[in-house]
């Protein structure tokens, strides 16, 4: 299917497990983003990539890793997940430098 | 870095204009956006501007820009119980590639 995908769409997970959500977008987009939502922060840039193998750090990027390896896909980790990781997660794309960024419907993550 | 800020609340009747306000910090912005929030959804783009214009108007949507005091608002003509939604302003900053800095959303509620 075109567009942007998020997988899983809810997940638990204990503290202390490593998990990783996934994000594919089929645009071939050259940015990808994450972002977390938390009520009364709004939207927060985790980490963003602007090209295959290039990736750099948002304003809350730790007990976080993301890699690019391939255009399309774009998964971000959380190493050893605590309970301030619990949150809505939306991976986003777009084509270029201020152009529409187009988000997934996000990954409700509770770690328990 | 760039900061962004809404009004948290809005409450309206149906068929009343609704306008949302944003202030900005980031002057360097090149666009400065409008997204949408529904329940359980990602964000979509509702409109945007160009840093260098005052006004867009799209339909019921018109966006209003005042360079000099870096606020930004949203206005809804007819407000329509389907408007309601959580809207986020965005700004793009040169600091972080194209990624966009969000404010933390405005809820606006509808009711008939």
């Amino acid at each position: 299917d075109a567009g942007i995908t998020q997988s899983p769409r809810y997940k638990i997970t204990e503290t202390g497990r490593q998990v990783t959500l996934m994000c594919h977008q089929t645009w071939s987009h050259s940015y990808m983003f994450w972002y977390r939502q938390d009520l009364g922060h709004g939207l927060r840039l985790i980490y963003y990539s602007a090209a295959a193998d290039i990736t750099d750090k948002g304003e809350v990027p730790d007990g976080y890793v993301v890699s690019r390896s391939k255009t399309e896909n774009f998964p971000l980790t959380l190493e050893s997940a605590t309970r301030s990781q619990t949150s809505v997660y939306f991976c986003a794309s777009a084509m270029g430098i201020s152009t529409e960024a187009f988000f997934g419907q996000g990954t409700r993550l509770t770690v328990v | 870095g760039e900061d962004v800020e809404q009004s948290l609340f809005l409450s309206v009747r149906e068929g009343d204009s609704s306008v949302i306000n944003c202030t900005y910090t980031d002057s360097s912005s090149t666009y400065l956006y409008w997204y949408k929030q529904e329940p359980g959804a990602g964000l979509q783009l509702l409109t945007y501007i160009f840093s260098n214009m005052d006004m867009k108007q799209d339909q019921r949507l018109t966006v209003l820009l005042n360079k000099k005091d870096k606020h930004l608002s949203l206005r809804i003509a007819d407000t329509q119980t389907g408007d309601s939604a959580i809207y986020f302003c965005a700004g793009d900053t040169n600091q972080a590639g194209t990624a966009l800095i969000f404010g933390k959303g405005t809820t606006l509620s509808v009711s008939s």
